[in-house]
This record gives structure tokens, sequence and C-alpha cells, in this order.
């Protein structure tokens, strides 16, 4: 099992540009969550999907950002007319199916960095 | 709102000596505590939970509910022990939703 893979690894963006960050689950994982790290901060939950269903937003911007984990294909991370405020490092996490109470596995991350 | 408090960013010390990562949290209720680890070009990993009470790679860390901590140790530090540490608690029985602190690098030197 290779484990949660996100990618870009490493992403610049000018402002006003879209981000796009890519993350698939590990095999078998059906739940994902994004969370994002600001510099000399802690990770920060942003949302919790299921396949084609948003579970848990609260932790996102109310603006320019969006999430979806569509039936086929990765899980992706948007983010519109990025500022200089968005350079961060954005994790993915996920977990197999069950009652919200099983280990949670990180990705290696995602940098944006906003030029 | 809950909160993680970690108040070392950076922690050294000798390889075979004790070492406590501290950790305190804010919150009314009753939240379940982790630890989760990165070493160096790794991706973050669960090290342990409170709700398990067990002792992963020597180390262990118990809730105490008055003073609001969470303290990671381990007796005798070595060399592949140096990492990132982040300490984090969820609230309202789901794990997903974690609250983590700021984190403390530790180094274990020779």
């Amino acid at each position: 099992n290779a484990g949660v893979m996100q990618n870009p690894r490493h992403l610049v963006r000018r402002r006003g540009q879209e981000a796009r960050l890519r993350c698939s689950p590990m095999k078998g994982h059906s739940h994902v969550y994004w969370y994002r790290q600001l510099p000399e901060e802690g990770l920060k939950f942003m949302v919790y999907l299921q396949k084609e269903n948003i579970i848990d937003e609260s932790g996102m911007p109310k603006e320019r950002f969006s999430a979806e984990f569509p039936k086929e294909g990765p899980s992706i991370l948007r983010i519109q007319q990025v500022v200089r405020g968005d350079s961060a490092a954005y994790f993915c996490a996920s977990s197999p199916p069950g009652d919200g109470l099983n280990t949670i596995y990180f990705g290696e991350g995602s940098w944006l960095t906003v030029v | 709102a809950q909160r993680v408090t970690q108040p070392e960013k950076l922690l050294s010390v000798f390889k075979g000596a004790p070492v406590e990562l501290k950790c305190n949290y804010s919150y009314s209720g009753s939240p379940e505590l982790f630890w989760y680890v990165q070493y160096s070009r790794q991706r973050l990993q669960l090290l342990l939970r409170h709700i398990s009470r067990e002792s992963i790679k020597g180390f262990t860390a118990d809730l105490n509910k008055g003073e609001t901590s969470f303290h990671l140790k381990k007796p005798f530090a070595q060399e592949e022990d140096s990492a990132m540490y982040y300490c984090a608690l969820s609230v309202g029985g789901s794990n997903y939703k974690l609250t983590f602190g700021k984190g403390t690098l530790l180094t274990v030197n020779p």
C-alpha cells in the first residue's frame, strides 16, 4: 500500500491564479480530510469528504476554497485567485470506512507558494 | 474553542537521557489526545493516543485532566527519536477533526 499520495508536492502560483492540489487516499479508504499548515503554525482541519459528499467543511475559508472527492479519481482541493496568505503546506489524510474513530493516515503534503 | 499548546519549539537532549515533550490543552469537556511524529522527510504518523494507554517505541503519555496536560515521555532517548512531535486533540468522539499544537523539534545528540 503506497500510502496517501499527494501531488504536486510543490506548487508555485502567482497572485490571482488558481491552485489545484490532488490527493489519492490509501487503498480501501473512502474518507478524505484536508488540513492546512501555515508557517510556524500547527495543522488546522479544513474539510472532510467521502465519495461525492462533503461531510464537514467547518474549517474551510468561506471564499475561494473548495474541495471535492468525485466518484472516480482523486480528491481535489481548489484555491481560486490565490493570495500570498494562502502560502502553506496542505496535508491530505484518509481513513477506512467506519465510525469516525479510525486512525487517519497523512500524506506527505503539498507546499503552495504564492508569489 | 479548543487549543493545544506545546511550549517548546526546540528540545535538545543527549542519547540516553530522559526526555519529556510538553503538551497542554484547553477544552472544557473530555477530549481525546494524540501524539503524532514526523521523522525527517517522512509523513506525519500517529505515535500514540491516550485511550490506548500503550507504550510505542518506549514513549508513554498520561492524560492529566487536572493540569490539562498530555506530556510525552521516554526514559532513555535514542538518536532515532530525533523528529518533529505534534500533540493533537479531538472532541465529540471523532478523531478526524484534530486540533494540533505547533510542534516540538526534538534533537537527540550522540
